[in-house]
């Protein structure tokens, strides 16, 4: 099945650390660029990070840039998420999605369930 | 960064009401505009990529227009299925690829 799932979501002190993972199964994980997207409370879908497919190219949101590092490795199939100096603004679910690029159109086709990060003392 | 504007954020519909959101650019984007649906503890699902194709297995009720600034989404025939919150993003050029603040459709 072609699939991707997050884990390593938890309740975390402010100012502290986490490191959530994506494992994809189903498809050729090194074919393609994988990004992070959060939903907070109240709040929309935010786009945070993106990694190139062999990890050459990385990109952030202003909101994390500085404090998060995403990774990946192409033999696990794996994506990751380092967070440090987590705000209690960081509280969110946390999607990793895969993207998907044709000749006139990007876009994220698929989509992992989900982790939730609480950041609160 | 280029902002994405919705509106309305919110809406409230009937089963059979056609509905239309549209969502605009603070610059050109062409084509590379995508919607997507959300419903509480779900994955976001992908409708319409490109400005107007439809993802495969999203049902043809759905459908996207709109090049450079302007895009719309239309629920031709709404389903009980389709009330959900709806995102335009953008994907031009290199990253930040920006959401809407989204469109939450609700039931009337």
């Amino acid at each position: 099945e072609v699939q991707l799932v997050e884990s390593g979501g938890s309740l975390v002190k402010p100012g502290g650390s986490l490191r959530l993972s994506c494992t994809a199964s189903g498809f050729t994980f090194s074919n393609y660029y994988i990004n992070w997207v959060r939903l907070a409370p109240g709040r929309g879908l935010e786009w945070v990070s993106s990694i190139s497919n062999i990890g050459s190219y990385i990109y952030y949101a202003d909101s994390v840039k500085g404090r998060f590092t995403i990774s990946r490795d192409n033999a696990k199939n794996s994506l990751y998420l380092q967070m440090s100096s987590l705000r209690a603004e960081d509280t969110a679910v946390y999607y990793c999605a895969r993207l998907q690029v044709g000749t006139t159109n990007k876009h994220f086709d698929l989509w992992g369930q989900g982790t939730l990060v609480t950041v609160s003392s | 960064d280029i902002q994405l504007t919705q509106s309305p954020s919110s809406l409230s519909a009937s089963v059979g009401d056609r509905v239309t959101i549209t969502c605009r650019a603070s610059q050109y984007i062409s084509k590379y505009l995508n919607w997507y649906q959300h419903k509480p503890g779900k994955a976001p699902n992908l409708l319409i990529y490109g400005a107007s194709s439809l993802q495969s297995a999203v049902p043809s009720r759905f459908s996207g227009s709109g090049f450079g600034t302007d895009f719309t989404l239309t629920i031709s025939t709404l389903q009980p299925e389709d009330f959900a919150t709806y995102y335009c993003q953008h994907s031009y050029s290199n990253p930040p690829w920006t959401f809407g603040q989204g469109t939450n459709v609700e039931i009337k």
